[in-house]
């Protein structure tokens, strides 16, 4: 079964820092790994999807990375702005059928 | 394009009543899937489907069914609510496998 975790649970950074969020997955049989952004009472909004056969995928300030061989992904967050701060989740697409979610990691930017 | 739709946003039930939550998609996608999200549970799976006539359980499905008619409506069927389904329920859809998903804003559900 796919299990997926995010570490850390919670961060603090001031802004214009640059951060990595980490998410780890058991089964390295994935299709995809895409990540989200929650920001609090409201839905999920896609920030990236990595396809099987990529290694990472960018979108302005955001870079994610995966590295399916350690079961691990990244998102790289550069020059963080308080309007970043969200929860960040992460999700394992289970071999094509449904994606696996982790907990999440709540990011706060302060100004 | 309305992406996908949820419907109602805010729902209370009495233990027992039964409901249906809405989801419509505009974009032809053939995955559609249920999530509820709880705190300190994260977001689990309770139905999918990978196209019309097709469906199938995920990690939570007990208390409820789906049906998928059409390839744009994928409903949500309580059928005796209870506290424990209190949460927060998305609707997501995606192209085919080998494409990320599309959430709807999500119905907040609390039984009483």
């Amino acid at each position: 079964k796919q299990e997926v975790t995010q570490i850390p649970a919670a961060l603090s950074v001031p802004e214009g820092e640059n951060l990595v969020l980490n998410c780890s997955f058991t089964d390295s049989a994935i299709y995809n790994l895409q990540w989200f952004r929650q920001d609090p009472g409201k839905g999920l909004t896609s920030l990236l999807l990595i396809q099987s056969s990529q290694r990472e995928q960018t979108s302005g300030r955001l870079n994610a990375s995966l590295d399916k061989s350690s079961g691990r992904s990244t998102l790289y967050i550069a020059a963080s702005q308080p309007g970043d701060s969200a929860t960040y989740l992460c999700a394992a697409d289970n071999y094509g059928q449904n994606f696996v979610f982790g907990p999440g990691t709540r990011l706060s930017v302060l100004p | 394009n309305a992406g996908v739709t949820q419907t109602p946003k805010f729902q209370v039930l009495k233990t027992g009543q039964s409901m249906t939550l809405q989801c419509a998609q505009d974009m032809n996608h053939e995955y559609m899937s249920w999530y509820r999200q709880d705190p300190g549970m994260g977001l689990r799976l309770i139905h999918y489907s990978v196209g019309a006539g097709i469906t199938d359980q995920g990690e939570v499905p007990n208390g409820y069914n789906v049906s998928r008619s059409t390839t744009e409506d994928f409903p949500l069927r309580l059928l005796s609510a209870a506290p424990s389904q209190t949460s927060v329920y998305f609707c997501a859809s995606r192209i085919t496998a080998n494409y990320g998903y599309t959430f709807g804003s999500g119905t907040r559900l609390t039984v009483v």
